[in-house]
């Protein structure tokens, strides 16, 4: 059973369409979510980091909100510039105290 | 900006050959990783470094991978005999604290035939 699920797994956007992109996860003993954005043949790119439930960070067009089983990245006004695939990473307690479990990814497409 | 840097950025090698896949952590920080991303799936964990020994890895690290910090500043995963399903991204990241924030490198993207 994944640990790390994203949703939707692929987006298509009109330029300056708002939406939101999904990461649910199933760990119990959560040390901290964490998004990153990746472009294709490159490395992720860090975003965010959430520790707790309530918590929200903002970042230019993208806002990430933390519950107890989800968290989401609000992207306000996408821009074509903002077309990647966006990761979601635990790190869990019970996994061991330093690797990152991921999830598939959401494939965001912003169209001009 | 302090980053994670990675070479070489394509490696094409035969199956069974040895390879070495170097990267260069940001200099004040003292937890390095391996993790690998096979076309179209997930990043996967395979291996935490820290005090010049293995504090984690994963199932898919097994004899045929080892690491090493062979200087103050590089990092190297070694692939002892190369197999085709080999073939993926593999990225280097570090922290300064394994509590937080992993920063990752570009990449190398290993090739077998």
């Amino acid at each position: 059973e994944d640990q790390v699920t994203q949703s939707p797994e692929a987006l298509r956007l009109q330029e300056g369409e708002s939406s939101s992109l999904n990461c649910s996860y199933t760990v119990s003993g959560l040390r901290g979510l964490f998004w990153y954005r990746q472009d294709p043949g490159k490395g992720p790119e860090f975003l965010f980091t959430l520790y707790s439930a309530g918590e929200e960070k903002e970042k230019e067009r993208l806002k990430a909100t933390l519950t107890k089983k989800e968290s989401f990245l609000h992207i306000t006004a996408p821009k074509p510039e903002d077309s990647a695939t966006y990761l979601c990473a635990v790190r869990d307690f019970f996994s061991g105290n330093t690797p990152l479990v991921f999830g598939k990814g959401t494939r965001l497409s912003v169209i001009a | 900006e302090p980053e994670v840097t990675q070479t070489p950025s394509h490696q094409v090698t035969q199956m069974g050959q040895e390879v070495i896949l170097r990267c260069v952590p940001i200099s004040n920080h003292l937890y390095f990783y391996w993790y690998r991303q096979i076309l179209g799936q997930k990043v996967e964990f395979l291996v935490s470094f820290y005090n010049n020994e293995i504090s984690e890895k994963s199932e898919i690290f097994d004899d045929q991978f080892s690491v090493e910090r062979p200087d103050g500043s590089n990092f190297t995963l070694k692939i002892r005999s190369t197999k085709l399903e080999d073939s993926a991204m593999y990225f280097c990241a570090s922290n300064r604290d394994r509590q937080e924030t992993q920063y990752f490198g570009p990449g190398t993207r290993l090739l077998v035939l």
